[in-house]
């Protein structure tokens, strides 16, 4: 079992949709998750990050955590053809297994069409 | 400016040679890591240094070898280079304990 899962996609949304990506994690200590954003071509950047069950909001994007199942997701409201890009979920260890050790999923390729 | 920085960008190389991949953050951060970024954009970690000190080493063939010379540093050497090594190789900082990872722009690298 991979420690970190997501479906590699492509998800395709129509412009002004919601998209949603998911991710599961085997580690039930895992402390922190992020959702990190990558454009073809170009290095990771962090989008948003979640430590506390529930939910957390930024904008246009909210993350969702469920540690009872170990699941995490993203939903980008109001999706534009900027939002095209690979997101990738990543999962911090506990502090005594993985120490600062950032785990990443394959990632979700979201393509937003006109 | 630049944040975290790689060099170089691109490195195309044929299989046997050695070669060097650097690294520099200016942010003063104390943790930095190496990541191997495959063809199916598979993110994995290779290596981790805080203050100089290795504490993530995965299972990473002996070629590879990460230097340090101070934290704000860290390199990356790989000896006798195979066709599998071609990938884009992904330096990151970030202070142990703090949310965000910032990554260096990628070193695309392809043995031939």
């Amino acid at each position: 079992q991979k420690e970190v899962e997501q479906n590699s996609g492509p998800l395709s949304v129509p412009e002004g949709a919601i998209a949603s990506l998911n991710c599961t994690y085997s580690d039930r200590g895992s402390q922190s998750f992020f959702w990190y954003r990558q454009y073809s071509g170009k290095s990771p950047e962090l989008i948003m990050f979640i430590y506390s069950n529930g939910d957390k909001e930024d904008g246009r994007f909210t993350a969702q955590l469920n540690k009872a199942s170990q699941y995490v997701s993203l939903l980008i409201r109001d999706s534009q053809p900027s939002d095209s890009a690979t997101y990738l979920c990543a999962v911090k260890g506990r502090v005594t297994g993985g120490g600062n050790k950032l785990t990443f999923g394959t990632g979700t390729q979201l393509k937003v069409e006109l | 400016d630049t944040a975290v920085s790689q060099t170089p960008k691109y490195l195309v190389t044929q299989m046997g040679n050695d070669k060097s991949i650097k690294c520099e953050q200016n942010l003063g951060h104390d943790t930095m890591y190496w990541y191997k970024q495959d063809s199916k954009k598979f993110l994995k970690i290779m290596f981790s240094y805080n203050n100089k000190e290795l504490i993530i080493n995965e299972t990473v063939p002996n070629r590879f070898s990460p230097k340090s010379p101070d934290k704000a540093h860290l390199n990356l050497h790989i000896n006798s280079l195979e066709l599998g090594d071609s990938a884009v190789y992904f330096c990151a900082s970030r202070f142990r304990g703090d949310t965000e990872a910032f990554f260096g722009q990628g070193t695309r690298l392809t043995v031939v």
